[in-house]
């Protein structure tokens, strides 16, 4: 089956500094991937949606300069969460996502914790 | 907006009971529902789905059929075993690839 691995696993930053987590389709050509954060005991919170080569479109509520998205590749997007803060510290998942495919045909990534100090 | 209401957890059984984890949903139109599955350290995977009304899905012993009366589509396992420990998401989707999920269950089982 369709895998996604997500880098690093687990992370712990500094309160003001930028951490990147990458996303990547393992052996799909993924035209959509998606960014999700998940709260304890919440529910997973779609942030955005990219497509390859063009600009990610963001969910209400999420501020896209402070969580960058960039999908360059059809294997890879990465998030970048400039000037940390402890509030961001979370639980961030990826899914990836053949161009046209059902909303059912996503593939998760096994997620990142993120802990700001 | 649409959204997903699941059954607060964490649920403990014993091996071979059966099991129910509650489900609800709240949407505009008639969306397709799905239970995920996310095992320790790995990506939430997709268990089964149901996209209109009346349909059951089914896979590896479990089952949820999608209830338009009720808005529900609550997940049952007649006889769970250890392996089946993880947490569970209820989700909905609504035309696009975009999925609503609800806030997951976690589900441990005791040999």
């Amino acid at each position: 089956g369709a895998v996604v691995s997500q880098h690093p696993s687990r992370v712990i930053c500094k309160s003001g500094t930028s951490v990147k987590i990458e996303c990547r389709s393992l052996d799909f050509q993924a035209t959509t991937m998606f960014w999700y954060r998940q709260f304890p005991k919440k529910s997973l919170m779609l942030m955005a949606t990219s497509n390859e080569g063009s600009k990610a479109t963001y969910e209400q509520g999420v501020e896209k300069d402070k969580f960058l998205i960039n999908h360059a590749s059809l294997t890879l997007s990465t998030l970048t969460v400039t000037s940390a803060h402890p509030e961001d510290s979370s639980f961030y998942i990826c899914s990836a996502a053949h161009a046209g495919g059902k909303s059912y045909e996503q593939y998760f990534g096994p997620g990142t914790r993120l802990t700001v100090t | 907006g649409n959204s997903v209401t699941q059954m607060e957890g964490p649920v403990t059984l014993s091996e071979e009971a059966f099991l129910t984890i509650n489900c609800t949903y709240t949407a505009t139109g008639y969306p397709s529902l799905f239970w995920y599955v996310q095992y320790p350290g790995g990506g939430l995977q997709l268990l089964l789905k149901a996209t209109k009304a009346d349909d059951k899905g089914s896979n590896k012993g479990f089952e949820a059929t999608y209830r338009k009366e009720t808005t529900s589509f609550h997940l049952e396992k007649g006889s769970v075993q250890v392996s089946d420990s993880a947490v569970y998401f209820c989700a909905l989707s609504e035309g696009a690839q975009k999925l609503v999920f609800g806030q997951g269950t976690r589900l441990t089982i005791n040999p």
